[in-house]
C-alpha cells in the first residue's frame, strides 16, 4: 500500500534560517504530492502540490519537488519566520476517479521558529 | 475553494455513549471524506462519505463503530458509537472536487472519559 515517511519533529529554528522538511513515499502508481500546514488552533490548509516527476510546487516562499527517482518531495524555505511556525504534513493521493482526494499522510512535523 | 465547518470543536464524552460530528460545506463538493488523527499520529482516513448511499470504509473502521451520513452535497455527519477512551482523538472532515485540491475542517477534538 500507499505509506509517507517525513522526518520527525520537532524542528526548532531562528528566524531566518533555513528549512528542510524530509518526506520520501511508496506508491504502486503515480502519485501527486502534497505538502499541508496546519497552524495552532486552525484547520490543514494546502501549502503546496506537485501532480507529477520533476514538477516543483512553490507558495509563500516554501518550494519542494517531485522526484520520481528518490521517491521524495522534500520541503525547503530559505529564510523561516516566526508566523511559519506550525505543523507540516506531507501526503500523497493516488490519481484517477473518486480517489484522488484518498490522501495519505505522514506523521506531521512541528515547526517552531524562535525569534 | 470551500469553507469546511464542523461541529462541535471539541467535547468531553463518557465511555459507552455515542458522539455525532456535523460536517458542513460552503459550497456544493464532489467528495467529502472523514480522517482520524490520534495523538501523536499522522492522519488516517475512516472512509469516504457517499452522497445517498452507505459510506465506503477504510480497512479496520466499520459502519457500526463509525456511522456516516451524506443526505446532499454540501453536508455529512460521523457518528462515533460506543465510545471508550481509544477513541479520543482529533476527527476531519475533508472535501473538494475531482480536479482540485482537498479541504479541511478544523475538526473535532473529542475526549472520551
Amino acid at each position: 500500500g500507499n505509506s509517507v515517511t517525513q522526518m520527525e519533529g520537532p524542528v526548532t529554528l531562528s528566524e531566518e534560517a533555513f528549512l528542510t522538511i524530509n518526506c520520501t513515499y511508496t506508491a504502486t502508481g503515480y502519485p501527486s504530492l502534497f505538502w499541508y500546514v496546519q497552524y495552532p488552533g486552525e484547520g490543514l490548509q494546502l501549502l503546496l502540490k506537485a501532480t507529477k516527476a520533476d514538477d516543483k510546487g512553490s507558495n509563500k516562499g516554501f518550494e519542494a519537488t517531485y522526484r520520481k527517482e528518490t521517491t521524495s518531495f522534500h520541503l525547503e524555505k530559505g529564510s523561516v519566520q516566526v508566523s511559519d511556525s506550525a505543523v507540516y504534513f506531507c501526503a500523497l493521493s493516488e490519481k484517477g476517479g473518486g480517489s484522488n482526494y484518498k490522501l495519505t499522510f505522514g506523521k506531521g512535523t512541528l515547526l517552531t521558529v524562535n525569534p | 475553494s470551500a469553507v469546511i465547518s464542523q461541529k462541535p470543536s471539541r467535547d468531553i464524552c463518557q465511555r459507552g455513549t455515542s458522539l455525532t460530528i456535523q460536517c458542513q460545506v460552503d459550497s456544493q463538493v464532489t467528495m467529502m471524506f472523514w480522517y482520524r488523527q490520534q495523538p501523536g499520529q499522522s492522519l488516517t482516513l475512516i472512509a469516504t462519505a457517499n452522497q445517498g448511499s452507505e459510506a465506503t470504509y477504510e480497512s479496520g473502521f466499520v459502519i457500526d463503530k463509525f456511522p456516516i451520513s451524506r443526505p446532499n452535497l454540501t453536508f455529512s455527519t460521523l457518528t462515533v458509537s460506543n465510545m471508550s477512551p481509544e477513541d479520543s482523538s482529533i476527527y476531519l472532515c475533508s472535501g473538494g472536487h475531482l480536479n482540485t485540491e482537498a479541504f479541511f475542517g478544523q475538526g473535532t477534538r473529542l475526549t472520551v472519559v
